[in-house]
């Protein structure tokens, strides 16, 4: 299959706090996992991305951590901060140099950090 | 670097016209490109995926007759929506893979919201 589920729909959490978005996926040709960003009336960008030879990957507050086994991965935004406030979308792609693979995303987080 | 615009932000039209939608790669070779359309509070929809030069290869359930791409020139590709109705309001977001780079990325645009009426 060629889905990936993502949880939950949405998220609020106290300014400070550690966020958490939780995505799995079936396919295990999938080799690339990024994160986007999206404000609303803007297009994604790319947050933070890993590949599974990996377990976890971290980028300032931003971190992934990644399950091979279980096939799941997840994001978690440290000292979460009301600027976060976004939705965030996880996907995963298969052989990633391949310049016409597509991108197959979750159906998104919607985060809220209360001030 | 790696900068994509979309033009025009936002249009409005009416119910029966044609409005077309571009996609430039500002700073580097878009060799594919790619048309996602967004529903509010919905995730990305795949519309169709775009070679420089050749036919785009639409996904399942969208009609190539309706909405017509065109990827004429490595920095620009369009999106054209014909005999706009209603229900073809959205967000339209176009994304470009660097054909030069060594590593796979899509770098999206700011997207255009289309309001037919």
């Amino acid at each position: 299959q060629q889905q990936v589920k993502q949880s939950p729909q949405s998220l609020i959490v106290q300014k400070g706090g550690i966020s958490i978005i939780n995505c799995a996926y079936e396919n295990t040709a999938f080799d690339y996992f990024p994160w986007y960003q999206q404000f609303p009336g803007k297009g994604p960008a790319l947050l933070i991305a890993i590949r599974p030879d990996v377990s976890e990957k971290k980028e300032g507050r931003f971190t992934i951590s990644f399950n091979k086994s279980a096939k799941q991965f997840s994001l978690h935004i440290m000292d979460s901060q009301p600027g976060d406030s976004a939705t965030y979308f996880c996907a995963a792609t298969d052989r990633p140099l391949n310049r016409d693979d597509k991108i197959i995303f979750g159906k998104g987080t919607r985060l809220h950090i209360l001030p | 670097g790696a900068v994509v615009s979309q033009h025009p932000s936002w249009v409005i039209c009416k119910s029966g016209t044609s409005v077309k939608i571009e996609c430039r790669s500002l700073d580097f070779q878009a060799t594919t490109m790619f048309w996602y359309r967004q529903f509010p509070k919905q995730s990305l929809m795949l519309m169709a995926t775009s070679n420089e030069g050749s036919k785009a290869t639409y996904e399942q359930g969208v009609e190539k007759d309706k909405f017509l791409i065109n990827h004429a020139s490595l920095t620009l590709s369009t999106l054209t929506v014909t005999s706009a109705h209603p229900e073809d309001s959205s967000f339209y977001i176009c994304s470009a893979i660097n054909g030069q780079a060594s590593s796979y990325e899509q770098y999206f645009g700011p997207g255009t919201r289309l309001t037919v009426t």
